[in-house]
């Protein structure tokens, strides 16, 4: 079955740093979800990527699906206490119901 | 917000009672997943459901069971509850189909005693 494996599992930045969270798969992914999760609470959806290669950016949030699609960055510009929570990378299972495989989360702290 | 809402927020239960947790999907999507999520894990997917049946199941037991109404909302069900149903509970509407974005619910945390 198909494993997401997150790094680092916490984080603490400065404001104003950059950084960057990695998801790893043990297959081949189809589909690549970024969410976003305060604690106890749901999940926000950042973004979606599906094509090897794929870049995209919301704000000051980029994410990459690399060329082999088995991994996959969540990077951000500039930290602000507002990009605080915990990070999830889902993957499709590649089922015909399209639900999502998660790994286990990167918990962020951006000290101002 | 999702529009995705979820009732109750919080629950506790004791050891082999049994719950009933609301999902109200957003409009204009006919699917809903239900997740659970353990402190420190990522959610892991217990069924999904499409048109009023069950879509897809994860590796739960049947005491976990749930139905979709017309309107497109969902009910989780779980029976005999144990210590390790302590969880937060999401769930997760979309349109049918892969690829198609999965948007949560605000989840239940629900506490078994």
């Amino acid at each position: 079955s198909q494993e997401l494996e997150q790094s680092p599992q916490s984080l603490i930045v400065q404001e104003g740093k950059n950084l960057t969270i990695n998801c790893t798969s043990s297959k081949t992914l189809y589909g690549l979800y970024w969410y976003k999760q305060k604690y106890g609470e749901g999940l926000i959806f950042l973004m979606m990527l599906q094509k090897g290669g794929e870049e995209k950016s919301h704000e000051k949030i980029t994410a990459k699906l690399d060329e082999k699609k088995q991994q996959s960055s969540l990077h951000i510009t500039a930290s602000q206490p507002s990009h605080a929570g915990i990070y999830l990378c889902g993957a499709d299972n590649g089922g015909s119901q399209g639900n999502l495989i998660f790994g286990k989360g990167t918990k962020l702290s951006v000290k101002p | 917000e999702t529009g995705v809402t979820q009732s109750p927020t919080h629950l506790i239960k004791t050891r082999g009672q049994q719950v009933t947790l609301r999902c109200s999907s957003q409009s204009g999507h006919n699917t809903v997943s239900w997740y659970q999520q353990a402190l420190g894990q990522g959610p892991q997917f217990i069924f999904q459901y499409y048109r009023e049946e069950e879509n897809g199941r994860g590796n739960f037991p049947p005491r976990f069971s749930g139905l979709q109404f017309p309107n497109y909302s969902s009910e989780l069900n779980v029976n005999a509850l144990e210590l390790d149903d302590s969880a937060l509970y999401l769930c997760a509407s979309s349109v049918q189909g892969r690829g198609e974005t999965q948007y949560f619910g605000p989840g239940t945390r629900l506490l078994v005693l």
